[in-house]
């Protein structure tokens, strides 16, 4: 069955860098597309970003342009999220989720059971 | 706030049946499908609906979705209290090239 494993979380100052990871298993790593998501603490699902099967295509929600970056490794079959320059509000649960047709446009599932991010001084 | 509109909170006796609402626009849910996914308390989200109307297998055919212009609505009948969860709504936005969910709804079981 598909797993999705997060690792890398933790305590980061505001700033600082952090890059997540996610391994999955099950399933055709390089023939689907992947996606992170956050929530917040007590707060709704937010899509963070989206990578095609090859990494030709990534798409990102606003608030993280420009400071995260989505990438993967099909032969680890390993997918990352590099968060740089966090702020406060990054503070949050990040799932890895895999896009169930294998493109993009979803939907998003299985998850995994996520990394907590905590960026504080 | 969120691009996709759902209520906070519904609730309902067990048994009856609860609806919870969605609203977008036509770069959203106006010309995508949408996609439901429930969270239980302390745990990550599960797929509920897809494509607006199906379900995966596994997903009992008390939850049931539908979509009509930029609105979508998923609908529990025979209410359970292990259906107290967290519901949101999800699709893809042609503007803004991103997933974008609803704020989420909490459904209480009386």
């Amino acid at each position: 069955q598909v797993q999705l494993v997060e690792s890398g979380g933790g305590v980061v100052q505001p700033g600082r860098s952090l890059r997540l990871s996610c391994a999955a298993s099950g399933f055709t790593f390089s023939s689907s597309g992947m996606h992170w998501v956050r929530q917040a603490p007590g707060k709704g699902l937010e899509w963070v970003a989206v990578i095609s099967y090859d990494g030709s295509n990534k798409y990102y929600v606003d608030s993280v342009k420009g400071r995260f970056t989505i990438s993967r490794d099909n032969s680890k079959n390993t997918l990352y999220l590099q968060m740089n320059s966090l702020r406060v509000e990054d503070t949050a649960l990040y799932y890895c989720a895999k896009d169930r047709r294998g493109g993009i446009h979803g939907p998003i599932d299985p998850w995994g059971q996520g990394t907590l991010v905590t960026v504080s001084s | 706030q969120s691009v996709l509109t759902q209520p906070p909170s519904v609730s309902a006796a067990p048994g009856q049946k609860v609806t919870i609402s969605c609203s977008g626009s036509n770069s959203n849910i106006g010309n995508n499908y949408v996609s439901w996914y429930q969270q239980l308390p302390g745990t990550a989200p599960k797929l509920l609906i897809y494509d607006s109307n199906k379900r995966p297998s596994g997903i009992p055919d008390r939850f049931s979705g539908s979509k009509s212009g930029t609105s979508a609505t998923l609908d529990i009948t025979g209410l359970q209290t292990g259906d107290e969860a967290d519901y949101y709504c999800a699709t893809w936005d042609n503007s803004l090239s991103a997933w974008v969910f609803g704020g989420g709804t909490k459904v209480t079981v009386l």
